[in-house]
């Protein structure tokens, strides 16, 4: 069974940092491109950033770009969001999502994890 | 970017009755690169529907999707208590940022 287990959110300052971890089950990690998403309160779906294992490849959206790094460690089939500079505007759950396998749906986010919560406040 | 506009922002409905619920996008989806998500308060998105008209696994067939190009729908045939929930469609075009509807609210008349 897929399960994608997400930590490391809590209370952070204006200006503070926060990792944040992705922990994966049930499917070969190095072999699926992952992403995180959030979501704000009472918001929709913001995609956030993409992470290919396989080609190194990553994307930010502009509005965090510059301040989150993503990252995954194969070995300990985790994925990582390093949030610096934070902002009130970056207050939301996080979730990571497992990008699918190519097929002829195209390649989808096929499971999500249950989320981590991201507070941003003084 | 693609923008997704969802319409409505909330349908009022009965069990037992049909959902329509629609997805527009600012320019055309190559492929019908288009999935519909179901959300349910404090839980994750589940994925429904994935190149805007396959099932995903497990998902009942009352759900059924069908659209191209910039019109997409999302069509839930019979209400069932449980289908209550808010809903997204999602591009995932080929490059990112991929980008999500609004959501609609289905909820209880």
């Amino acid at each position: 069974e897929v399960q994608l287990v997400e930590s490391g959110g809590g209370l952070v300052q204006p200006g503070g940092s926060l990792r944040l971890s992705c922990a994966a089950s049930g499917f070969t990690f190095s072999s699926y491109s992952m992403n995180w998403v959030r979501q704000g309160p009472g918001k929709g779906l913001e995609w956030v950033s993409y992470f290919s294992s396989s080609s190194g490849t990553v994307y930010y959206a502009d509005s965090v770009k510059g301040r989150f790094t993503i990252s995954a460690d194969n070995a300990k089939n985790s994925l990582y969001l390093q949030m610096n500079s934070l902002r009130a505007e970056d207050t939301a759950v996080y979730y990571c999502a497992r990008r699918s396998a190519s097929s002829t749906s195209g390649r989808y986010f096929d499971y999500w994890g249950q989320g981590t919560l991201v507070t941003v406040s003084s | 970017e693609i923008v997704l506009t969802q319409s409505p922002g909330t349908l009022s409905l009965s069990p037992g009755e049909r959902a329509t619920l629609s997805c527009r996008a600012s320019q055309s989806i190559s492929s019908n690169y288009l999935a519909w998500y179901q959300q349910k308060p404090g839980q994750a998105p589940r994925l429904l529907i994935s190149g805007a008209s396959s099932r995903a696994t497990g998902i009942p067939d009352r759900f059924s999707g069908s659209g191209s190009g910039t019109d997409f729908t999302l069509t839930i045939s019979r209400l069932e208590p449980e289908d209550f929930a808010v809903y997204y469609c999602q591009q995932y075009d080929s490059s990112p940022p991929w980008t999500f509807g609004q959501g609609t609210k289905v909820e209880i008349k």
